[in-house]
């Protein structure tokens, strides 16, 4: 079975530019978390995605969104590029108890 | 504010030690714990989801216990070897969210196994 995919796996942006990176559940898994890895934070919490909806929501400003499609398949989206919004961009497929993620996209702003 | 702490943040011991990492996580509303294992360039790796007060797990050599009524899970590795080189997370899912998909993630103990 074919694991959880995220493209870019690396991308490089400007301040004040938007992002858009793209993940790819395991089949069958309805569920798509999002996570931002920093040195300094480590792994946050941004949003949950099951079935089209979006489920939970972390303490993250309203720049970062996501969506669903009904495939599954799950984007999130950065608007107005901040230097801070460098991180490692990790999602996570579900389904019942264990979350399996991807390699994730580094997203360095420059 | 969800306050998931691990302790010690980092560790070096030599091959064929045995160690241990502490969880600590809120008593109240919890749910579930969740730990991973995140080696350096790939995925971080399920270990173990724990639900119940007094649960035990083990996969080989590593095993991890759980009390909730006070708050803390632990995570053994026996016979350390080199390729246990790796961050440990610890997460943990309050019972409001009731929800597999929210983690609250502790900051991690970097283990390194020298040989």
């Amino acid at each position: 079975k074919a694991g959880v995919t995220q493209t870019p796996r690396y991308l490089i942006k400007t301040r004040g530019q938007q992002v858009t990176l793209s993940c790819s559940p395991i089949s069958g898994h309805r569920s798509v978390s999002w996570y931002q890895q920093t040195p300094g934070q480590g792994l946050q919490f941004l949003f949950e995605y099951f079935s089209e909806t979006q489920r939970n929501k972390g303490n993250f400003p309203g720049r970062f969104s996501g969506r669903q499609f009904s495939n599954s398949r799950s984007e999130m989206n950065v608007s107005t590029l901040e230097l801070g919004d460098s991180a490692l961009y990790l999602c996570a497929s579900s389904r019942e108890s264990k979350q399996f993620f991807g390699p994730g996209t580094r997203l360095t702003v420059l | 504010i969800l306050n998931v702490e691990q302790s010690p943040q980092s560790l070096h011991v030599q091959e064929g030690d045995s160690t241990n990492f502490t969880c600590s996580f809120p008593s109240s509303n919890f749910y579930a714990l969740h730990w991973y294992r995140w080696e350096t360039a790939k995925s971080p790796e399920a270990l173990f989801v724990m639900t119940l007060n007094g649960d035990e797990k083990k996969k080989g050599r590593i095993s991890a216990t759980l009390n909730t009524k006070e708050g803390y899970s632990y995570l053994y590795i026996k016979g350390s070897q080199p390729e246990d080189s790796a961050t440990y997370l610890c997460a943990f899912i309050h019972q409001g969210g009731t929800s597999y998909g929210k983690l609250t993630f502790g900051q991690g103990t970097i283990l390194t196994v020298h040989p």
